[in-house]
């Protein structure tokens, strides 16, 4: 069946240093992808998007790759704060009609240390 | 702009009961779609309702159920309450345009069964 997953359940980095956190999906048909943070008792938030007719895209100190070869995306972090404390959560979507309907990784916890 | 507002925040629940959540999307949303948050299972999509007709349904029983009223709040029902169901219920608006997974997610409410 279709699923999303994260490599790594919780991740540790320094204060300062950039953060790489890892996405695999299973679904070739996927051809939208998201990800999310979710930081203690709130609900997701909308970090960054990416299609399947990029590689690359760039935010406010966030870029995903897309490397549909291997059905891998990522998000890095530049510069991680310690506000990017946070559960990080790809996910995908597919065809025209299914927004609303997005299928979520486990999701991957970044630790920031000060 | 105010965001997505669920409510109740938390409620406690015998087996065998049901129980409904509501959601007020932010305000010009048209799409309304429910998840369901589970340390084991993740996030998992329930359904997603747009001009209150229901457009997307995950891999949930029939006793989860859902409905939008005119003025595109949502509600959802669960009936005959199993332990199972102990979750967070979370709610995610956007305008609902095709093929976009932008959502914004409120706060959720944290179901128990007991």
């Amino acid at each position: 069946g279709e699923s999303v997953g994260l490599h790594l359940p919780t991740l540790s980095v320094q204060e300062g240093d950039n953060s790489i956190i890892n996405c695999a999906y299973s679904n070739s048909a996927s051809d939208y992808f998201i990800w999310y943070k979710q930081e203690s008792g709130k609900g997701p938030q909308f970090i960054i998007d990416i299609r399947s007719n990029m590689d690359k895209r760039q935010g406010q100190r966030v870029t995903v790759l897309l490397n549909k070869t291997v059905k891998h995306l990522s998000l890095q972090i530049a510069a991680t704060q310690p506000g990017d404390s946070a559960v990080y959560f790809c996910a995908e979507t597919y065809g025209s009609s299914n927004t609303g309907k997005l299928i979520f990784g486990q999701g991957t916890t970044l630790q920031v240390k000060p | 702009k105010a965001g997505v507002t669920q409510t109740p925040r938390y409620l406690i629940k015998t087996r065998g009961q049901q129980v409904t959540l509501s959601c007020s999307p932010i305000s010009g949303h048209r799409s309304v779609s429910w998840y369901q948050q589970t340390p084991g299972q993740g996030l998992q999509f329930l359904f997603e309702y747009f001009s209150e007709t229901q457009r997307n349904k995950g891999n949930f029983p029939g006793r989860f159920s859902g409905r939008q009223f005119s003025n595109s709040r949502s509600e959802m029902n669960v009936s005959t309450l199993e332990l199972g169901d102990s979750a967070l219920y979370l709610c995610a608006s956007s305008y609902g345009a095709e093929n976009t997974g932008e959502l914004f997610f409120g706060e959720g409410s944290r179901l128990t069964v007991l």
